[in-house]
Formats: structure tokens, sequence, C-alpha cells
């Protein structure tokens, strides 16, 4: 059973441009979460996912980010307008349902020039 | 709300030591607890979690996590550190809403031979 996939890896944007992430939780997995590493820190929550559903986005900044998990598809977290300050690692996880218990993504390190 | 404070940010250990990593947490209820490892360039791995029963609990690569309420902490420990141990570990909580983890800042272990 695959693990949770994210791509790309290693993302390089320039200030102004837009970041696409993407997500793929494991099999049978419809819940995802989206958490950001900023350099030396833990990680910080920023939304939960159910299909076509934003359960909680209390840690999303208020503008140029949104997320969405469609029917069909992979979980994508979207960044507009990027700025220095949003480079850091994003890490998706996921869980069959409402849990704590939650599988994560090997992370996509996103960095703005 | 709650939060999670890894007193200490680095530890170097002997190989072949014990490794004691510190956690606290705030949280007015029983808390839902996780240790999780994180290798360099890697994403986060599950040692153990802690939901309810007994406060010693047993995890993955020989680490065992002990919760003691009256202290609010949720050490981690391994008897035996080996050099492969060389990484980073974060505690988390789960949150009171919407099945978010609240991480720590992180310890990272070194492992010297």
């Amino acid at each position: 059973n695959a693990g949770v996939m994210q791509n790309p890896r290693h993302l390089v944007r320039r200030r102004g441009q837009e970041a696409r992430l993407r997500c793929s939780p494991m099999k049978g997995h419809s819940h995802v979460y989206w958490y950001r590493q900023l350099p030396e820190e833990g990680l910080k929550f920023m939304v939960y996912l159910q299909k076509e559903n934003i359960i909680d986005e209390s840690g999303m900044p208020k503008e140029r980010f949104s997320a969405e998990f469609p029917k069909e598809g992979p979980s994508i977290l979207r960044i507009q307008q990027v700025v220095r300050g949003d480079s850091a690692a994003y890490f998706c996880a996921s869980s069959p349902g409402p849990s704590f218990e939650q599988y994560f993504g090997p992370g996509t390190r996103l960095t703005v020039t | 709300a709650q939060s999670v404070t890894q007193p200490d940010i680095h530890i170097t250990v002997s190989e072949g030591a014990s490794l004691e990593l510190r956690c606290n947490y705030s949280y007015g209820a029983t808390p839902y607890l996780f240790w999780y490892v994180q290798s360099p360039g890697q994403g986060l791995q599950l040692l153990l979690k802690y939901f309810s029963g007994d406060t010693l609990v047993q995890g993955i690569k020989g680490f065992e996590a002990e919760f003691k309420r009256s202290q609010s902490s949720f050490n981690l420990r391994k008897p035996s550190v080996h050099w492969s141990d060389a990484a980073e570990y974060f505690c988390a909580v789960g949150a009171s809403y919407g099945n978010k983890l609240v991480f720590g800042a992180g310890t990272i272990l070194r492992v010297k031979s």
C-alpha cells in the first residue's frame, strides 16, 4: 500500500509567481491535512479537508493561500504571488476518517527566490 | 489553546547511552499524544502514540514514552541509542477541535561514536 505522495518534492519559485503543491492520500483515506514547517520550527497546521469540503482552515493565511480536495484527483495547496516568507516545507497527511492518527507524506520544500 | 513545549533544542548522546527527550503539553482534558521522528529531508514517521490506558507506551525502533498527567509530560526514552537514531524528534498533541495536531518545536538528536 503506497504511502502519502507529494509532488513536487522541491519547488523553486520567483517572488510573485504561483506555487501548486499536490498531495495524494493513502488509498482509502478521504481526509487530508496540510501543515507548514518554517525553518527551525515545528509543524503548524494549515487546513483540514475532506473530499470536496474544507473542514477547518483556521491555520491558513487569509490571503494568497487556498486549498482544495476534489472528488477525483489529489489535494492541491495553492499559493498565489509567493513571497520569500513562504519558503518552507509543506507536509500533507491523511487519515481514513476524522482522526488524530495521521500519516505524513515526504513534504514539498518550497524555495522562493 | 493547546500547546507543546520541547525544552531541549539540541541533545547529544554517545552511542549506546540512554536517551530521554522531554515534552510538556498544555491541554485541559485527557490528551492524545504523539512522538514523530524526522530524518533530514524526509517526512515524519510516527514512533508511538498515547490515547488512553497504560501510561507507558511502547513504540517502534525500541522507543517508549510515559504519560504523566500530574506533570503534563510525555517524555520519550530509549535505553540504548544507535547512530541511526540521529534525527529530529517532534512531540505533538491532538487539538480539541478539528483533528489537527499541535507540534512542539522539535529536538535535534546527535549521536556521537
